[in-house]
C-alpha cells in the first residue's frame, strides 16, 4: 500500500534561516505529489504541487520543493523563514488524477523562533 | 469565490448521541472528499463524491457513520451513535474535473469532542 513518511514531526527554525522538510514516499510508479500547509484555524492550503517535467517546482510563499526519483523523495524547502511561516505542513501523494484520495503523512509542525 | 466551508467547526457531544457535520464545496465542483485527522495521527481519506454518487467509500470506519450529498451540491456526515474513538478533525475538499490542474480545496475542518 502507498504511504508517506514525514519523519520530523516538529521542527524549530530561526527567523530568517533556511528550511528543509522531508518527505518520503511509498509507491511502485511516480506519484502525484503535494504539500500543504495548515496555519492555525485555516484549511489546508496548497504550497505546490508535482506531476511530472522538472523535478524542481516552485510554489508560493517563496517555497519549492524537488522530486528525486531514487530517493522516493519530495523535500519542501525555502531558503530563508519568516515568522508567519509557523504552521503545520503537509505532505500528501496520489496515485493519479482521476480524482482519487490523497494519502498525507503525519504532518511537521514548524516553529520560528526570533 | 467563496472556498470550502464546513459547520459547525467545533462540536462537543457525549457518547452514544447523534452529530451531524455539514461541508459546502466550492461552487460548481463536482468532486467532494471527507478526511479524518484522530490526534497524533495522519489525515485519512474517508470518502469520495462525484457529484451526487458515492465514488469511493472505503475509508468510512463502519456503519455508524453516514455520508449524503442530496443534489450534488453540499454534503453532511452524520455520525450516530458517536463513540470516543470518533474524536478528531473532519475535514472536506473539493475539486473540479481530474486533469492536469487537480487540487483539491479543503475546508477549516470540524473538530469533534465525544466525551
Amino acid at each position: 500500500a502507498q504511504s508517506v513518511t514525514q519523519p520530523d514531526i516538529h521542527i524549530t527554525v530561526s527567523e530568517g534561516a533556511s528550511l528543509e522538510l522531508r518527505c518520503n514516499y511509498s509507491y511502485g510508479a511516480t506519484p502525484y505529489l503535494f504539500w500543504y500547509v495548515q496555519s492555525p484555524g485555516q484549511g489546508l492550503q496548497l504550497l505546490l504541487k508535482y506531476f511530472s517535467g522538472d523535478t524542481l517546482v516552485q510554489g508560493i510563499k517563496g517555497f519549492e520543493a524537488e522530486f528525486k526519483r531514487s530517493q522516493s523523495s519530495f523535500n519542501l524547502r525555502k531558503p530563508s523563514v519568516h515568522w508567519s511561516d509557523a504552521a503545520e505542513y503537509f505532505c500528501a501523494v496520489a496515485i493519479d488524477q482521476a480524482g482519487t484520495a490523497l494519502i498525507f503523512g503525519k504532518g511537521t509542525t514548524l516553529s520560528v523562533s526570533s | 469565490e467563496a472556498g470550502v466551508t464546513q459547520f459547525p467547526s467545533h462540536s462537543v457531544i457525549e457518547k452514544g448521541q447523534t452529530v451531524t457535520l455539514r461541508c459546502d464545496p466550492i461552487s460548481g465542483h463536482d468532486n467532494l472528499y471527507w478526511y479524518r485527522r484522530v490526534m497524533g495521527k495522519e489525515i485519512k481519506f474517508l470518502l469520495h463524491f462525484v457529484k451526487e454518487s458515492k465514488q469511493d467509500e472505503s475509508g468510512m470506519p463502519n456503519n455508524r457513520f453516514l455520508a449524503e450529498r442530496t443534489g450534488g451540491t453540499y454534503s453532511t456526515l452524520k455520525v450516530q451513535p458517536a463513540e470516543l474513538e470518533d474524536s478528531g478533525v473532519y475535514f472536506c475538499a473539493s475539486s473540479s474535473q481530474p486533469g492536469s490542474t487537480y487540487e483539491q480545496y479543503f475546508g477549516p475542518g470540524t473538530r469533534l469532542t465525544v466525551t
